[in-house]
């Protein structure tokens, strides 16, 4: 069964920067697709970004393009996403995620999540 | 403002019928398969249907997925207490570039 533990979120000021990291394991990590989405408080669901399984590819929200960078490395199963320039509305649980097929939208496992906190 | 439209409540008693709908464009649901998944309060969400209409193993036949269109909608038949949840649809915008969710709905068993 595919395991998505997250980790490196916490309070970060406004204009800060965090890494946040994906161990995953259960699964065959350079076989597939990952993605970030996160959840605001009491809101719903928000696609941040997606990475092919090579790495080759990545996809970005407008809301997050040129701030945060979605990378992997295959040897290790993990998945990171670095945040700068961090803004209030950031402030979210991330959830890792493990995209099921060709269509980046279909996630079949996701991680406890991670929450970042951007607040002065 | 969600790209894709969903009511953002729907209910019903035991044993029940509701359909929860998702409303897109030509760019999203027109032309790309939907998503489904469920979340309960405090956990992660859960996939429910995927390319519109394809369980995942688990996932009970009462439960099905539709698409026509720019629409798509998730039938839920016989109506337990343990179906009360949050239910979001998704799917990939090619305009966008990136995958787009629903606002939610919250179902209420009653």
């Amino acid at each position: 069964e595919a395991q998505l533990l997250e980790s490196g979120g916490g309070l970060v000021q406004p204009g800060g920067s965090l890494r946040l990291s994906c161990a995953a394991s259960g699964f065959t990590f350079s076989g597939y697709a990952m993605s970030w989405v996160r959840q605001a408080p009491g809101k719903g669901l928000d696609w941040v970004s997606s990475i092919s399984n090579s790495g080759d590819n990545t996809y970005y929200a407008d809301s997050v393009k040129g701030r945060f960078t979605i990378s992997r490395d295959n040897s290790k199963n993990t998945l990171f996403l670095q945040m700068n320039s961090l803004r209030a509305e950031d402030t979210a649980i991330y959830y890792c995620s493990k995209i099921l097929s060709r269509s980046h939208s279909q996630i079949d496992h996701w991680g406890q999540g991670t929450l970042v906190t951007v607040s002065s | 403002q969600s790209v894709l439209t969903q009511p953002p409540s729907a209910s019903g008693t035991p044993g029940q019928r509701v359909t929860i709908s998702c409303s897109g464009s030509s760019s999203n649901i027109g032309s790309n398969a939907v998503t489904w998944y469920q979340q309960l309060p405090g956990t992660a969400p859960k996939l429910l249907m995927y390319n519109s209409n394809q369980r995942p193993s688990g996932v009970p036949d009462r439960l099905s997925g539709s698409k026509s269109g720019t629409s798509a909608s998730l039938a839920i038949s016989g109506l337990q207490s343990e179906d009360e949840a949050d239910y979001y649809c998704a799917t990939w915008d090619a305009s966008l570039t990136g995958v787009v969710f629903g606002g939610g709905t919250k179902l209420t068993v009653l």
